[in-house]
């Protein structure tokens, strides 16, 4: 079946310090891939995606290649902040699916001043 | 704007008691989708309607009941609750497009608790 996979959390950063966030996946056909954020206290919202292979998505920083080789799209930001401190998911769908959204598990990110 | 919004926030239930959570959306989109949260595992899919009238089975429907009346409503019921659905229940939608590439708009989440 069609999975994602993420690096286990906690992960606790020192503010300014590299960010990489493992996602791997399992699917049957090319999938459209998304990096979710959730701040503390809200609901999921969009981060960045990328629809087909070797596609890079970006947003606030944030960036994620689509790697289909490797069945992967790792998260990575240069330069973090504590307000970047939130839960992110790793998420796949397929195209005319319905918008359904196969989700990892999450990868809760702390980061200290 | 409000977007998504659900009620209510925090419930806490007995075992055996019914209960329905709403979830409207200003956004006039045709997707709706019911996801819980758990520990280390995610959102999972329990429902979701592609227009008003429809619904269709998310991965875990066992013990839960949708309706969508109309498009700008969409409900979840326990008709008898069970410890096993203690969770935070997120709603979303998504117009036709966003729905063609992933792009859900989520409320803030219920948390339920059922003792």
């Amino acid at each position: 079946g069609n999975s994602v996979t993420q690096m286990e959390g906690p992960v606790t950063l020192s503010e300014e310090a590299f960010l990489t966030i493992n996602c791997t996946y399992t699917a049957t056909g090319y999938p459209s891939l998304f990096w979710y954020v959730q701040y503390p206290g809200e609901g999921l919202q969009l981060l960045l995606k990328a629809t087909k292979a070797d596609d890079k998505g970006s947003n606030k920083g944030f960036e994620a290649t689509y790697r289909k080789e490797t069945t992967s799209f790792h998260l990575e930001k240069g330069s973090v902040q504590v307000s970047d401190s939130a839960v992110y998911f790793c998420a796949l769908s397929f195209y005319n699916q319905g918008g359904k959204l196969i989700f990892g598990q999450g990868t809760e990110l702390s980061v200290k001043p | 704007n409000a977007g998504v919004t659900q009620t209510p926030k925090f419930r806490v239930l007995k075992t055996g008691q019914s209960m329905t959570l709403l979830c409207a959306q200003d956004m006039n989109h045709e997707y709706m989708y019911w996801y819980r949260q758990d520990p280390g595992m995610g959102l999972r899919l329990i429902h979701y309607s592609v227009g008003e009238g429809t619904t269709a089975k998310g991965e875990v429907p066992d013990g839960y009941n949708v309706s969508r009346l109309k498009k700008q409503n969409f409900l979840l019921g326990l008709e008898s609750a069970a410890p096993s659905q203690t969770s935070v229940y997120f709603c979303a939608s998504s117009s036709a497009a966003g729905a063609t590439t992933g792009e859900l708009f989520f409320g803030e989440g219920s948390r339920l608790t059922v003792l």
